[in-house]
């Protein structure tokens, strides 16, 4: 049974390039979360999705980031024009609805601003 | 807003001895409190939860934890340490509201001296 699968593990990118974050849920699960972890910090909360719906983006930067949970095929976490500020690990997770509270976390995607 | 806050940056313990890691939540409403660690360059693996019932919760790996209402603390503790539990530990509250987001506090490093 396969976790919560993210790639790419590490990306590189310079600045003004664009970032694209694959999250696969766990089997059976719909719902899904992105987070952010910068250096030395805790983890914070950019988004919540649902099979073609964004249900909670509070905690996404204004400009710049977006996220899709198509209905078909992985969440996607994309970064315009990435800035060495977005440089963070950024962590899926996934839940089998809104109600267990307990969520099952990917490895990560790393990603470098140079 | 739901919130949670884990006052030391760090604990130092030997193997061998008792450890508890600190949480405090503030909520409205019934809290639903999670332990998460979190090993170097990994993601985040759950540990336990409270949601009702008994103050005591037992999860992975011989962790416990003690949800005090008066105090509104959720402690993580376990009997005797051991050097592989030196790592990254979350505390984190669920959010209210539609959503099954997590709030997680800022982390506490376990640093276990054999």
């Amino acid at each position: 049974n396969a976790g919560v699968m993210q790639n790419p593990r590490h990306l590189v990118r310079r600045r003004g390039q664009e970032a694209r974050l694959r999250c696969s849920p766990m089997k059976g699960h719909s719902h899904v979360y992105w987070y952010r972890q910068l250096p030395e910090e805790g983890l914070k909360f950019m988004v919540y999705l649902q099979k073609e719906n964004i249900i909670d983006e509070s905690g996404m930067p204004k400009e710049r980031f977006s996220a899709e949970f198509p209905k078909e095929g992985p969440s996607i976490l994309r970064i315009q024009q990435v800035v060495r500020g977005d440089s963070a690990a950024y962590f899926c997770a996934s839940s089998r609805d809104s109600n267990t509270g307990e969520l099952f976390f990917g490895e990560g995607s790393r990603l470098t601003v140079l | 807003a739901q919130s949670v806050a884990q006052p030391e940056d760090q604990v130092n313990v030997a193997e061998g001895n008792p450890l508890t890691v600190k949480c405090t939540y503030s909520v409205s409403g019934n809290p639903y409190l999670f332990w998460y660690v979190q090993y170097p360059n990994r993601g985040l693996q759950f540990l336990l939860k409270y949601i009702t019932g008994d103050n005591l919760v037992k999860g992975s790996y011989g962790f416990e934890a003690e949800f005090n209402k008066s105090q509104t603390s959720f402690h993580l503790k376990k009997p005797s340490a051991l050097v592989s539990d030196s790592a990254l530990y979350f505390c984190a509250v669920r959010d209210g509201g539609a959503t099954n987001k997590l709030i997680f506090g800022t982390g506490t490093l376990l640093a276990v001296q054999p």
